[in-house]
């Protein structure tokens, strides 16, 4: 079974550009996580999906961080402007389902440098 | 809002010594469950605890969920090298009908050969 695929793997910008990541979740996971984790820290979520709808977005900073899950299966996190505080490993997760206890599968990250 | 806090945040030992971890919510939790993050990797999930003073084994580890299900901890018995990682324990979001998990910001064990 292949797992949660992320692209790009790493990716160095200057602060104020843009960058976007992609995430492809296991084949039939219907919920969709994507989470940043600082160095040193545990995961931070960031938003989450189930199948096409944002289930909650709380932590995650609009002004400037931006995500989709079109079709329910792939999705993107975009951020627009980056700050240097934005360097950190984003990581996506999928789950079967939302709701009772399921184990999350993590794909391998996107480490995001700010210059 | 919720807090799960673990201790310590870093752990060196010998190879054949145990480690243990020790992660503590600041509410009640209808289940922990617990990740190794290899250095360089991603979160792996290792297990779910769900009952009061619940009690499971992996091998040499060995994970327990306290009685008041506010606290949890993993023991690992005779540490190898391949046990190098950070350790997280990881927790639901109480009340709501949203499902997500809050976590630790782990624990960090070396261990030298």
């Amino acid at each position: 079974e292949a797992g949660v695929a992320q692209s790009p793997r790493y990716k160095i910008i200057e602060k104020r550009q843009s960058v976007a990541f992609w995430c492809n979740p296991i084949s039939g996971h219907a919920t969709l996580y994507w989470y940043q984790q600082i160095l040193g820290q545990g995961p931070k979520l960031l938003i989450q999906f189930q199948n096409n709808g944002v289930v909650d977005d709380s932590q995650l900073p609009k002004d400037r961080f931006s995500a989709e899950r079109l079709k329910g299966v792939d999705s993107t996190l975009k951020i627009q402007p980056a700050k240097l505080e934005d360097s950190a490993v984003y990581l996506c997760a999928s789950s079967p389902r939302t709701g009772g206890s399921n184990e999350q599968f993590f794909g391998p990250g996107t480490r995001l440098t700010v210059l | 809002g919720q807090q799960v806090m673990q201790i310590p945040q870093y752990q060196h030992v010998q190879e054949g010594e145990d480690f243990t971890t020790y992660c503590n919510s600041s509410t009640t939790l209808s289940n922990i469950q617990w990740y190794k993050q290899r250095p360089g990797g991603h979160p792996v999930f290792l297990i779910q605890l769900v009952k009061s003073g619940e009690v499971k084994k992996q091998k040499r580890l060995t994970f327990q969920f306290g009685e008041a299900k506010k606290n949890s901890s993993l023991h690992i018995t005779a540490t190898q090298t391949t046990d190098v990682g950070t350790y997280f324990c990881a927790g639901p979001n109480s009340g709501g009908s949203n499902y997500k998990l809050t976590f630790g910001k782990g624990t960090l064990l070396t261990v030298n050969p």
